[in-house]
């Protein structure tokens, strides 16, 4: 069964650092998420990317965060210098078809500590 | 996207049916209702959605009111590893991202 891949899937960092988590969305899939969800809260949007630009975006992602595509099968959040409030488990999630109509795959997570 | 309620928590017996209940009275005629399920810390997993019909699939069934303010997801025969956080989602067709609530903490029991 197809999957979406995340790396790594914990991550420790000191705060101001800045960190890349990495995302292998489903090969024939065209949308692309990251999601965050801090302990003991709900999931939260983020930032949905499609054909090489973002679609929409939270007022979570602001300028620290950014996202990228660099080439055919990765897709990548970069966090460019954390914080405390940074820590949380970070989902990615694809989906095939323009308009949303099925199911979305998530990842299993990478698990970001900032110190 | 349509604001749904659910209970926060429930408690059923291991191989019983699961029924968790979601309100969704100010759902639109053309938004979908979704259930995902988180179990623990993993990432949400799709289950079920439907628009008017009734839906099943080899995971759940989802029972849709006739005014379709309110829908039921039935486990039919719950194990632990159904254990799970449930959520209800309202989703317009066409909409490009899902919207989680709190959900329904369910606790299959042996």
């Amino acid at each position: 069964e197809p999957e979406v891949t995340q790396t790594p899937s914990h991550q420790v960092t000191q705060m101001g650092q800045e960190v890349i988590l990495r995302c292998v969305p489903i090969s024939n899939h065209l949308y692309f998420y990251w999601y965050r969800q801090i302990l003991g809260q709900k999931v939260e949007f983020l930032v949905s990317f499609y054909n090489n630009e973002i679609s929409e975006k939270s007022e979570i992602f602001d300028d620290q965060f950014s996202v990228e595509r660099p080439d055919g099968s990765n897709f990548t959040l970069k966090i460019r210098s954390t914080k405390l409030e940074d820590s949380a488990m970070y989902f990615c999630a694809s989906i095939r078809g323009g308009g949303y109509t099925g199911e979305l795959f998530f990842g299993e997570g990478s698990r970001l500590t900032v110190l | 996207d349509a604001k749904t309620t659910q209970p926060p928590s429930m408690d059923c017996a291991e191989g019983r049916a699961a029924n968790l209940p979601c309100n969704h009275s100010t759902i639109s005629g053309n938004e979908y209702v979704y259930w995902y399920r988180q179990i623990h810390s993993q990432g949400p997993q799709y289950i079920i959605h439907g628009l008017k019909n009734n839906e099943t699939n080899e995971m759940a069934s989802l029972i849709i009111t006739e005014d379709r303010k309110s829908s039921t997801l039935i486990l039919p025969h719950a194990t632990l590893r159904d254990t799970a956080v449930y959520y209800c989602i309202g989703l317009p067709q066409g909409a490009q991202k899902l919207v989680f609530g709190q959900g329904t903490r369910l606790t299959i029991n042996p």
